[in-house]
C-alpha cells in the first residue's frame, strides 16, 4: 500500500526558505503513470495546489508561487521536495504531499486527452512562519 | 481562470440522512476534470470521485458524483458517522493546474 510522509522544520523565519521532503514508501516514485504534488492549507482556509513533478524532473507550478518555488525529485531516495523562498506569515499552514494519477479522456472525435487527480495523500505537516 | 463555488457552506444533518453538495464552476468545464475529496481534521484528504462520477478505489457506493457543464453534485445517500467532514471539489486546468473550491462542511 502506497504511503506518503511529509517531513521538515515546523518553524521558519520570515524571508527565509521553507524546505520540505515527501518520502514515498510502498511504491516507486519512478512510476511512469504518476506525478507527485504539493498542496497546502492555510489556517482556517481551504486547499491550495502548490505544484507537481514527474519522476524525470518535469515540473508544473502554481503561477502565483512560481517565482519563489522549486520542486525537485530524488529517485534514489524515493523522495520529492519543495523549497519556497522569501516566506511570509501567509505561507504558514499544513503542507500535504500527494500522488497524482492520470485518467484517459476522449473528445467527441476520439482525440485523447489526459486528466489528473490526487489519489493518495500524506497526513500533512504544519509549518509556521514566525520570527 | 475558473473559480469553483461550493454550497452550502455548512450542511447540518443526522446519520442516515441524505447529503447533497453542490459545486459550481465560473464557466463550463470538461467533466473529466472535476474531482471530489473528503477531509477529516488531522487526517489526509481522501479522493472520493474523479472524472465527475467515477468512484475512487475503496469508496463506498453511498458516495456518488454527477453533473456537467458548470454544475456538479456530490451525493451521500445515507450519512454514516465517519462521513462528517469537509468536502472539496477540485478542477484541473492544463495551463493553470489544480483549483479547489472553498469546501462544504457536513456536520451533525
Amino acid at each position: 500500500q502506497l504511503h506518503l510522509q511529509e517531513s521538515g522544520p515546523g518553524l521558519v523565519k520570515p524571508s527565509e526558505t521553507l524546505s520540505l521532503t515527501c518520502t514515498v514508501s510502498g511504491g516507486s516514485i519512478s512510476s511512469s503513470d504518476h506525478y507527485w504534488a504539493w498542496i497546502r492549507q492555510p489556517p482556517g482556509k481551504g486547499l491550495d495546489w502548490i505544484g507537481r513533478i514527474y519522476y524525470a524532473g518535469k515540473t508544473y507550478y502554481n503561477p502565483s508561487l512560481k517565482s519563489r518555488l522549486t520542486i525537485s525529485v530524488d529517485t534514489s531516495k524515493n523522495q520529492f521536495s519543495l523549497r519556497l523562498s522569501s516566506v511570509t506569515a501567509a505561507d504558514s499552514g499544513v503542507y500535504f504531499c500527494a500522488r497524482v494519477d492520470v485518467g484517459s479522456g476522449y473528445t467527441k472525435d476520439w482525440s485523447f486527452y489526459p486528466y489528473y487527480y490526487m489519489d493518495v495523500w500524506g497526513k500533512g505537516t504544519t509549518v509556521t512562519v514566525s520570527s | 481562470e475558473i473559480v469553483l463555488t461550493q454550497s452550502p457552506v455548512t450542511l447540518s444533518l443526522s446519520p442516515g440522512e441524505r447529503a447533497t453538495l453542490s459545486c459550481r464552476a465560473s464557466q463550463s468545464v470538461t467533466s473529466n476534470y472535476l474531482a471530489w475529496y473528503q477531509h477529516r481534521p488531522g487526517q489526509a484528504p481522501r479522493l472520493l470521485i474523479f472524472g465527475a462520477s467515477g468512484r475512487a478505489t475503496g469508496i463506498p457506493d453511498r458516495f456518488s458524483g454527477s453533473g456537467s457543464g458548470t454544475d456538479f453534485t456530490l451525493t451521500i445517500s445515507r450519512l454514516e458517522p465517519e462521513d462528517f467532514a469537509v468536502y472539496y471539489c477540485q478542477h484541473y486546468d492544463s495551463s493553470r493546474g489544480f483549483t479547489f473550491g472553498p469546501g462544504t462542511k457536513v456536520d451533525i
